[in-house]
């Protein structure tokens, strides 16, 4: 079964710091991964997208890697501020039905002061 | 910067009635999706829409749901005979063709509570 998990649920972390959001899926076949970002009652924003071939990818404070082998992808956010506080979402394609998009549970992070 | 726009922000509705939530994507786009997210769980997949069909759709997705695009700027999704578990918020994405199709923006979602 296609399915998106993510670790940590939820994480406190204070302004400044740096940290890592996991993300790990048995989506097959693999088509491409992206990370999200989403405040309190509003849409997904998206961060990064990468395919099979990309390990690494940036977006200012934001990088993520992707381990296509071991089917884990990762979310570095560096610097942390206090509007980073969100939800972030990892969410897979697969080839086989590729506008069937599977949507992990979220990570909630808060920046505290 | 174009985003999408959905309308209304919140819908409160009876239990039984039909709802329709309305969407303007972004204007050269080319793909359309409904997605759903009940409180306190993560959002899922509803349907994408693509030349004026479904081109797929997800279990959730039944007879209760329809799509339409009628004219050339709305994207609606219709809900009939609206349940409780219906509450949540709906959001509407689009993506442009191509490689750009992998990209998916968002709306800021409707809050449809079902009474």
């Amino acid at each position: 079964k296609n399915q998106v998990e993510q670790s940590p649920q939820s994480l406190i972390i204070l302004e400044g710091k740096n940290c890592t959001l996991q993300c790990n899926y048995t989506v097959s076949p693999f088509s491409n991964l992206r990370w999200y970002k989403q405040d309190t009652g509003r849409g997904p924003v998206s961060l990064t997208i990468m395919t099979f071939s990309e390990n690494t990818k940036s977006n200012g404070r934001y990088t993520a890697t992707l381990d296509a082998d071991t089917k884990q992808s990762s979310l570095h956010i560096t610097a942390s501020q206090l509007s980073d506080s969100a939800s972030y979402i990892c969410v897979v394609n697969s080839k086989t039905s590729y506008d069937k998009v599977i949507f992990g549970p979220g990570t909630s992070l808060s920046v505290i002061p | 910067e174009p985003e999408v726009t959905q309308t209304p922000s919140h819908q409160v509705t009876q239990m039984g009635q039909e709802v329709i939530l309305r969407c303007v994507p972004i204007s050269n786009h080319l793909y359309f999706y409904w997605y759903r997210q009940i409180l306190g769980q993560k959002v899922e997949f509803l349907v994408s829409f693509y030349n004026n069909e479904i081109s797929e759709k997800s279990e959730i997705f039944d007879d209760q749901f329809s799509v339409e695009r009628p004219d050339g700027s709305n994207f609606t999704l219709k809900i009939r005979s609206t349940k409780l578990e219906d509450s949540a918020m709906y959001f509407c994405a689009s993506s442009d063709r191509g490689l750009a199709k992998n990209i998916q923006y968002f709306g800021a979602g409707t809050r449809l509570s079902v009474l």
